[in-house]
């Protein structure tokens, strides 16, 4: 099946430090969303976009939607701790179907 | 604040087993979805539902069923449980098929 092509697979950083992973498809979207899930419980929305070009912050976080509509970023600023996790994107095609695809995850790590 | 309860949260079946996977969600949410994540697989779509009394298959619905008949509960069952199924689950629900996924907190399922 169709899948994203996430990256990075996974990151070690230090606190403090700025964050960027992205999301790319061969398939053109007309909504992207970014999601983070901690160990045990399920995916948490963090930022939806539903417009190319959109810019959206949430907190720390800032997401763009490309201006392609192939591609996602997700930039977190000055990372502490409690950013651990896996960071997934998620695409809904412009087909028709109201199914969205999952990115393979980023494993963030932060070192204090 | 109920928002998505999946039950039970782990579960270990022998293959050739069946089971049913529980999800309700108390939102008024009229789409709903099973996704199984495996690793490196990021979450695959299994089956999903509109609204009441209408289901439609996902990327992956070998081996699975699913009914759909009230707007708050939409089980998943395991017709004969095989090892290929061992996987965490997930359950989630949207306002609308155009709007993001709410996730519940997943079934850890282990079929040996």
């Amino acid at each position: 099946g169709q899948q994203l092509n996430q990256s990075p697979q996974s990151m070690f950083i230090q606190e403090g430090e700025d964050v960027s992973m992205n999301c790319t498809s061969s398939s053109i979207f007309n909504t992207w969303l970014w999601y983070k899930q901690d160990p045990g419980e399920g995916p948490v929305l963090l930022i939806a976009l539903y417009k190319a070009g959109e810019l959206t912050s949430n907190g720390r976080l800032t997401a763009q939607f490309g201006i392609t509509r192939k591609d996602s970023f997700l930039n977190i600023s000055a990372s502490i701790p409690s950013d651990v996790g896996i960071y997934f994107c998620a695409g809904r095609t412009t087909s028709g179907t109201y199914k969205y695809i999952f990115g393979t995850g980023t494993r963030l790590k932060v070192l204090a | 604040n109920a928002g998505v309860t999946q039950t039970p949260k782990f579960q270990v079946l022998k293959t050739g087993q069946s089971m049913t996977l529980q999800c309700a969600q108390d939102m008024n949410h009229e789409y709903m979805s099973w996704y199984r994540q495996d690793p490196g697989m990021g979450l695959r779509l299994i089956h999903y539902s509109v609204g009441a009394g209408i289901t439609d298959q996902g990327e992956v619905p070998n081996g699975y069923n699913v009914s759909r008949s009230t707007t708050e509960d939409f089980p998943l069952r395991l017709l004969s449980a095989a090892p290929s199924q061992t996987s965490v689950y997930f359950c989630a629900s949207s306002i609308s098929r155009d709007s993001p996924l709410h996730f519940g907190n997943g079934t850890r399922l282990t079929v040996t």
